[in-house]
């Protein structure tokens, strides 16, 4: 039962380096999306996709990128890291469409420290 | 736009007390309605949802329902244990489902005190 996998969980980095958060489903889940987890700002979007080579912008996209080659994996890019975005990750999957529920299967999440 | 609004917290109480999280939401169309729960150093896991209204979803002894009057899914239990111990997030989804998903609220820190 993998579900939602996310690597690594714990990460710390200096300002303007790069690195990719991995994210992978096992359940043929076409909705995908990352959230960032802030201290009283509880979870917002970042990005999202429904389907492979599809992806859009949520709520706080800058200094982030996606892409989706395929339905199990959606990375999230950080181009130069930022202080701002120490935080903790989660990767979220569902299914879509009609008979859709809207429930979201959470990763782990990924802790991020930027120096 | 659509918002949840609960209580933040922490919320402290004793073992088997009567616990009651409140959550309203503000929402265009007729959403669906979740709980979630996150246990330290966890991710996310759904605890119960009502897709229409009077609609009650239950889980674990938690229970809430979907008061389409009050815009409320207040979160209870009757006797809540340390293991119960979590941060709770209220969500709403629309109905036909959004491509930005659920919007949660900032999410409730229960402590359970032995």
């Amino acid at each position: 039962n993998a579900g939602v996998t996310q690597t690594p969980k714990f990460q710390v980095l200096k300002t303007g380096q790069s690195m990719t958060l991995q994210c992978a489903q096992d359940m043929n889940h076409e909705y995908m999306s990352w959230y960032r987890q802030d201290p009283g700002m509880g979870l917002r979007l970042i990005h999202y996709s429904v389907g492979a080579g599809i992806t859009d912008q949520g709520e706080v996209p800058n200094g982030y990128n996606v892409s989706r080659s395929t339905t199990e994996d959606f990375p999230l890019r950080l181009l130069s890291a930022a202080p701002s975005q120490t935080s903790v990750y989660f990767c979220a999957s569902s299914y879509w469409g009609t008979g859709a529920t809207g429930e979201l299967f959470f990763g782990e999440g990924s802790r991020l420290t930027v120096l | 736009g659509d918002s949840v609004t609960q209580m933040e917290g922490p919320v402290t109480l004793s073992e088997e007390a009567f616990l009651t999280i409140n959550c309203t939401y503000t929402a265009t169309g007729y959403p669906s309605l979740f709980w979630y729960v996150q246990y330290p150093g966890e991710g996310l896991q759904l605890l119960l949802k009502a897709t229409k209204a009077d609609d009650k979803g239950s889980n674990k002894g938690f229970e809430a329902t979907y008061r389409k009057e009050t815009t409320s899914f207040h979160l209870e239990k009757g006797s809540v244990q340390v293991s119960d111990s979590a941060v709770y997030f209220c969500a709403l989804i629309l109905s036909g489902g959004g491509a930005d998903g659920l919007t949660f609220g900032k999410g409730t820190h229960l402590i359970i005190q032995p």
